[in-house]
């Protein structure tokens, strides 16, 4: 089973409020990964954790939170977001071993369609 | 620093026949492995198949198959028998073996439209 799953789908937001989104997987994978990704680009990095701690922050705004709960869950608060951080938010994991032949394949989520009124 | 190039924006194809998708990199490493993702209207990034810069055998998944030429740093995807549900934008990428996770690479994209 490859399945990682992203509540809600769909959230639209006021630039004053508080919004989190949600992702889960249950494939005792300890890498997960928050990517935004803007209409026809490629996904776009901005937070990795491996083993429950943040490794990677690609320079991402504060109003951007992480967090990871535990190795099987991962939020994204937002707060006072701004229109252009409207996007497809997708979630990612994989198993997180970094050996000499490891391919560390990402498996990805169903997004979350965020827009920002 | 590693960079993959899709030339081709836009593809057509029309039901049953082959399609072949263009992917060339750029890359000083000599292990590493490349990804074929698949992202239709529905929005979910599906991963097509994978390949291990070390294994010379092209690797396949039913339909979908991969020419990869290590020396001239290219990895098409074909994909035969075409159907309606593969209407999808296609997405190469790298990944260095070994190296930080996230170190994922992605090309700008192939919108492959099945016609029937």
């Amino acid at each position: 089973d490859t399945e990682v799953t992203q509540t809600p789908k769909h959230l639209v937001m006021g630039m004053t409020n508080k919004k989190s989104l949600k992702c889960e997987q249950h494939m005792g994978h300890r890498a997960m990964y928050w990517y935004k990704q803007k209409a026809k680009k490629p996904p776009e990095l901005m937070f990795v954790y491996s083993y429950e701690k943040l490794s990677i922050n690609e320079s991402v705004p504060s109003r951007f939170s992480p967090e990871c709960p535990n190795s099987s869950l991962l939020n994204l608060h937002l707060h006072a977001l701004q229109p252009e951080d409207s996007a497809l938010y997708l979630c990612a994991s994989s198993q997180g071993t970094l050996g000499a032949r490891s391919t560390d394949t990402q498996y990805f989520g169903p997004g979350t369609r965020l827009t920002v009124l | 620093a590693q960079t993959v190039t899709q030339s081709q924006p836009e593809m057509s194809v029309q039901e049953a026949e082959t399609v072949t998708l263009s992917c060339t990199y750029d890359t000083s490493e000599n292990n590493y492995y490349l990804f074929w993702y698949k992202q239709p209207p529905s929005r979910q990034m599906i991963l097509v198949i994978r390949q291990e810069a070390y294994k010379q055998q092209n690797a396949t998944e039913n339909r979908f198959s991969v020419n990869f030429q290590k020396a001239a740093k290219s990895f098409s995807l074909k994909i035969s028998d075409s159907q309606l549900g593969d209407t999808a934008m296609y997405f190469c990428a790298f990944m260095k073996q070994g190296g930080s996770q996230g170190n994922l690479i992605f090309g700008k994209g192939t919108k492959l439209s099945v016609k029937p």
